[in-house]
């Protein structure tokens, strides 16, 4: 309905596992971003993507990997995960430079680590 | 580093009462300001933002904001509350990035609830 989707909406994943979380963007825009909202903290930017160029890395661990293939698609590759990485992982788009568009949310994805 | 504040973590209202959400800004230049919704186990919805132009700004649902650069202030605001704007709001600042592009900064959230 937000014309950005994210896949799968719920995912449980072993600590061992690999696993990769999608978004698509259906708006036109040339930039998309990962934010992590976990329980009673704020949310959190991960990683900012524009102009399918990674433009900010907020400090994130290596186990977190995003993957920008075009303007239209944002992927988060997940190993070897923590606990306390489990959260909602959402995605988002802007269109860029323009600081006055506001930017658009997908559902998110329910991640638990087991 | 420019950052937004929401000082409440809840809100309770009474439906038909007029609620306030707060927020403050703190940003260097001219501020471009938002608010979002979030339902539970939803992604973020807009509400409504400031660019330039008219202090009060007009958005979904019935809200409104208010910006004041005297008080650094962009409160959200809706004349008769319902049970369904239960729900948490997050105030967002536009921040620019030195690598290039913008991004967003959220407050850390208020939740609303509305009872009858």
């Amino acid at each position: 309905e937000t014309g950005v989707t994210q896949t799968p909406r719920h995912l449980v994943m072993g600590m061992t596992n690999k696993k990769s979380l999608k978004c698509e963007q259906h708006l036109g825009h040339n930039a998309m971003y990962w934010y992590k909202q976990s329980a009673k903290k704020p949310l959190e930017l991960m990683f900012v993507y524009s102009l399918e160029e990674r433009v900010e890395n907020n400090s994130v661990p290596s186990r977190f990997s995003p993957e920008c293939p075009n303007s239209s698609h944002l992927f988060l590759h997940l190993h070897t995960l923590q606990p306390e990485d489990s959260a909602l992982y959402l995605c988002a788009s802007s269109q860029q430079p323009s600081g006055g568009t506001e930017a658009f949310f997908g559902q998110g994805t329910r991640l638990t680590v087991v | 580093a420019q950052s937004v504040a929401q000082p409440e973590d809840q809100v309770n209202v009474a439906e038909g009462n007029p609620l306030t959400v707060k927020c403050t800004y703190s940003v260097s230049g001219n501020p471009y300001l938002f608010w979002y919704v979030q339902y539970p186990n939803r992604g973020l919805q807009f509400l409504l933002k400031y660019i330039t132009g008219d202090n009060l700004v007009k958005g979904s649902y019935g809200f409104e904001a208010e910006f004041n650069k005297s008080q650094t202030s962009f409160h959200l605001k809706k004349p008769s509350a319902l049970v369904s704007d239960s729900a948490l709001y997050f105030c967002a600042v536009r921040v620019t990035l030195t690598g290039g592009g913008n991004k967003l900064t959220f407050g850390t959230g208020t939740q609303l609830k509305v009872e009858l």
